[in-house]
């Protein structure tokens, strides 16, 4: 899991935008996944991007994928409040004949009102 | 949560004493699989089940063991519990292996003291 990189924590003011980075190791991963986790609560699947894109839009997300660099990043447009959450980008890999996900470390956002 | 049960939510046991952290799904998917959250490490995988009976090794499995013998339940067992498995546990299942969307269980926060 620690091979996935993330920040640690990010805050922003209400309505900005967020952005939340992430670089990750196999090149051969063939999606990627941001997940939102709220306290107490399991992981929620935000969205992911297939290995052969460079961005994806999804209402107030955009991700956008580097192969390149093995970057991965995700913007929240317009802030709110209710998106104050650990963010965590994941990659599969496939060692094991199985489809598996490693995790970054998370990044907890923090919205200020 | 998509039909996933994990119990206990909470425990606390003793170093040395034996533990089984039980998965409940009632969506009849193939894949279930049992990760650990730290601060720091993000998830990492304990082990996975590619169906009844079938299971593998993750990323951090020693110390723990695995079983699956009806397809709703997968049970994670600590042997002889030490501090070290403090630790959030989190099972996920998935009809078609991680390329389709993984959903997540609560967790169940487990201290070993």
């Amino acid at each position: 899991g620690e091979d996935v990189e993330q920040s640690l924590f990010l805050s922003v003011r209400e309505g900005d935008s967020s952005v939340i980075n992430c670089t990750y190791t196999d090149s051969s991963s063939t999606y990627l996944y941001w997940y939102k986790q709220e306290p107490g609560a399991g992981l929620q699947l935000l969205t992911y991007i297939f290995s052969n894109m460079d961005m994806k839009q999804d209402q107030r997300l955009t991700v956008l994928l580097n192969k390149k660099d093995k970057h991965l990043s995700l913007r929240i447009a317009d802030t709110q409040t209710g998106d104050s959450a650990i963010y965590f980008c994941a990659e599969n890999r496939d060692q094991t004949g199985a489809n598996n996900l490693f995790f970054g470390t998370g990044t907890r956002l923090t919205v200020i009102p | 949560d998509a039909g996933i049960t994990q119990s206990p939510r909470h425990k606390v046991t003793e170093t040395g004493t034996p533990v089984t952290l039980r998965c409940h799904q009632t969506e009849n998917h193939r894949y279930m699989y049992w990760y650990r959250q730290d601060p720091g490490h993000g998830l990492r995988l304990i082990h996975y089940s590619y169906g009844v009976k079938d299971t593998d090794k993750g990323e951090v499995s020693d110390g723990y063991s695995v079983s699956r013998s009806k397809t709703e339940d997968f049970l994670l067992t600590l042997e002889s519990a030490t501090s070290s498995q403090t630790s959030v546990y989190f099972c996920a299942i998935s009809e078609k292996g991680i390329v389709t969307e993984a959903f997540f269980g609560q967790g169940t926060r487990l201290t070993v003291v």
